[in-house]
């Protein structure tokens, strides 16, 4: 079964500060990866997805994300924190029609 | 166009009851599928479902189970309620799944069980 590893379960960062969230996949075949962020009281909003071809992924927001399958990784960034990108963030990979998300990471972004 | 709809926003119930939600997918999807959100264990995948049929089907009890319709709309239900049940549940449609396809989510369904 695919699993995504989140790491760190909380991030602080300033406004205007690069923002980095690490995300990690166990897959036996390539697999599809996303990114969604979860605001408070609402459901999950997709941020950005890697399904084949190009490894670097630009989503809304500002975000992107690099798919590096020697590392296992699909890393998400941001090259400029905004006070409106505080929310929950969950990499998540799909199988057999489902998905496993991560832990979460919550951002909090310093005025 | 309207988003998924779930239906009710917040709901408290009692040890042993039973529960039904439901949502409304996109126009136009023909997958739903239905998750559990909990401090503790996180997401969790509860069942996929498609044109009418489960493709998948989480790790949990048979309390736990679910149906759609030939509208697309889907319920899901709980029966003999336990204090753990309490949760978001979040239901997400998309055109044909979720191997290739975008999720949308509804805002989910806040379950108290007393």
């Amino acid at each position: 079964a695919q699993s995504v590893t989140q790491l760190g379960s909380h991030v602080s960062v300033s406004e205007g500060a690069l923002v980095l969230l690490r995300c990690n996949y166990s897959s036996s075949v390539p697999p599809y990866l996303f990114w969604y962020v979860q605001y408070p009281n609402q459901g999950l909003q997709l941020l950005l997805k890697y399904t084949t071809g190009a490894t670097l992924v630009k989503g809304i927001n500002g975000f992107e994300a690099e798919f590096k399958k020697s590392e296992t990784s699909f890393h998400l960034t941001k090259p400029s924190a905004h006070m409106s990108d505080a929310a929950e963030y969950f990499c998540a990979v799909s199988d057999d029609y489902k998905l496993s998300f991560g832990a979460g990471t919550t951002v909090t972004v310093r005025a | 166009k309207a988003g998924v709809t779930q239906t009710p926003r917040y709901l408290i119930k009692t040890r042993g009851q039973q529960v039904t939600l439901s949502c409304s997918p996109i126009s136009g999807h023909r997958s739903v599928s239905w998750y559990q959100q909990t401090p503790g264990q996180g997401l969790q995948f509860l069942f996929e479902y498609f044109s009418e049929t489960q493709r998948n089907k989480g790790n949990f009890p048979g309390r736990f189970s679910g149906r759609q319709f030939s509208n697309s709309r889907s319920e899901m239900n709980v029966s003999t309620l336990e204090l753990g049940d309490s949760a978001l549940y979040l239901c997400a449609s998309s055109w044909d799944g979720l191997n290739t396809g975008e999720l949308f989510f509804g805002e989910g369904s806040r379950l108290t069980v007393l």
